[in-house]
């Protein structure tokens, strides 16, 4: 079992409605990353947190995609209002500082119908 | 261009053999480097890291070429569980880049 939580394990919703995932990170891991991933490909960075503070979204959609960490732990990223293209994983992700390991959580299986 | 790219595949192989995957990346200040796994439906999983020197562990072997801004997987002996897709990583700066992924089958 991974030691990075991510709620729900599956969502299936429809288009134009409101999606959020949860991510809990493993204790004491500053930097946190929010990841897609389209089936047969590989993860695409979407957000970066070091501590509270993002660092990198510029990969972000942020027309409808959005992201906080607000006390730097647990982590949230929404889609309002959800595209039928936005069927993915969404991956979080923590980073081991002194060897660079990143650690994944099971992952947000998300369906858009 | 992507920043990271690899051979996607994928490779279907018997039990025994040795299978090699490359990868390529753009940006000469990449600091380090790794190769995960995922298995199917799976989050990716940390295989190994990929120091200057090269380095192995068991079958696996990596290798790094920065003036080619190349590294490589090796597997030796091919088991039916190392059936999965490999993905290369590159950190620069933190930020984590991964390649597509190359799906290995071992078939017996």
């Amino acid at each position: 079992e991974a030691e990075v939580a991510q709620s729900p394990r599956y969502k299936i919703t429809e288009k134009s409605q409101a999606v959020a995932f949860w991510c809990d990170p493993i204790s004491g891991h500053a930097t946190l990353y929010w990841y897609r991933q389209i089936l047969g490909q590989g993860p695409e960075l979407l957000v970066q947190f070091q501590d509270e503070s993002v660092v990198d979204d510029s990969q972000l959609p942020k027309d409808r995609f959005s992201a906080e960490r607000l006390k730097g732990v647990d982590s949230t990223l929404k889609i309002q209002p959800a595209e039928l293209g936005d069927s993915a994983m969404y991956l979080c992700a923590t980073q081991q500082l002194n060897t660079g390991e990143l650690f994944f959580g099971e992952g947000s299986r998300l369906t858009v119908l | 261009r992507k920043e990271v790219e690899q051979d996607p595949g994928p490779f279907n192989v018997p039990e025994g053999a040795t299978v090699a995957f490359n990868c390529t990346y753009s940006n000469s200040a990449s600091q380090s480097f790794f190769w995960y796994r995922q298995d199917c439906r799976k989050e990716p999983k940390l295989l190994m890291s990929v120091y200057s020197s090269g380095n192995e562990d068991g079958r696996f072997t990596a290798q790094l070429n920065r003036a080619s801004q190349y590294i490589s997987l090796l597997i030796r002996d091919s088991k039916l569980s190392d059936s999965a897709t490999y993905l290369c990583v590159v950190n620069n700066e933190n930020d984590m880049r991964f390649g597509a992924g190359t799906r290995l089958t071992v078939k017996p």
